[in-house]
């Protein structure tokens, strides 16, 4: 059973530009979080998702950032016009019920030129 | 203090001592679970405890939570090098935002052969 997976690990972009970051959950696990974590700091919720649905997107910033989890396919983080400040370590987690165990992907390393 | 932080910030012991790390928290919880992270890695679950628990052991690993403190313990016997890494904690919200998970900073623990 593979775990969570994200690509890519990591991406570089240009102020202005957009970031897609993909994450595909365990097997089994409907239930999708994304974190977000900046240097020296401890991981940040932004959103939660189950398939075709945001259940709570209270933690992403009110602009440039969406999230979807399809029906068929990855969660995707998608972030428009990056700024420099959204250079961070973004987080995907998976979990069979919200109230279990969350496991966490490896991580996409975002850089904003 | 915020929500999830550990103490130490950072700890450095030979290779044979036990390590122990604390989490203190602030609002009531469902669960606190341990993390691990090595440098520039994604995080592995370690242990999860429950509010109605009170100690729990896996391994070399040994935690203990006190609700009325709102504070938890995580203790690593007879440490190894490859035990280096940075420790976090993290919190529910409790109630419905069960999955909602809070991390602090974390604690770096080298662990010198």
């Amino acid at each position: 059973n593979a775990g969570v997976m994200q690509n890519p690990r990591h991406l570089v972009r240009r102020r202005g530009q957009e970031a897609r970051l993909r994450c595909s959950p365990m097997k089994g696990h409907s239930h999708v979080y994304w974190y977000r974590q900046l240097p020296e700091e401890g991981l940040k919720f932004m959103v939660y998702l189950q398939k075709e649905n945001i259940i709570d997107e209270s933690g992403m910033p009110k602009e440039r950032f969406s999230a979807e989890f399809p029906k068929e396919g990855p969660s995707i983080l998608r972030i428009q016009q990056v700024v420099r400040g959204d250079s961070a370590a973004y987080f995907c987690a998976s979990s069979p019920l919200d109230t279990d165990t969350q496991y966490f992907g490896p991580g996409t390393r975002l850089t904003v030129l | 203090s915020q929500q999830g932080e550990e103490d130490p910030q950072a700890l450095s012991i030979q290779e044979g001592e036990n390590a122990t790390m604390n989490c203190s928290y602030k609002t009531s919880i469902n669960n606190l679970q341990w993390y691990r992270q090595n440098s520039g890695r994604g995080l592995v679950h370690l242990i999860l405890i429950r509010s109605n628990e009170r100690e729990k052991h896996s391994g070399r690993l040994r935690v203990t939570l006190d609700t009325s403190k709102k504070s938890s313990s995580l203790l690593i016997t007879a440490s190894r090098a490859a035990d280096t890494a940075s420790y976090f904690c993290a919190t529910d919200l409790g109630g419905g935002s069960n999955y909602k998970l809070t991390f602090g900073k974390g604690t770096l623990l080298t662990v010198n052969p």
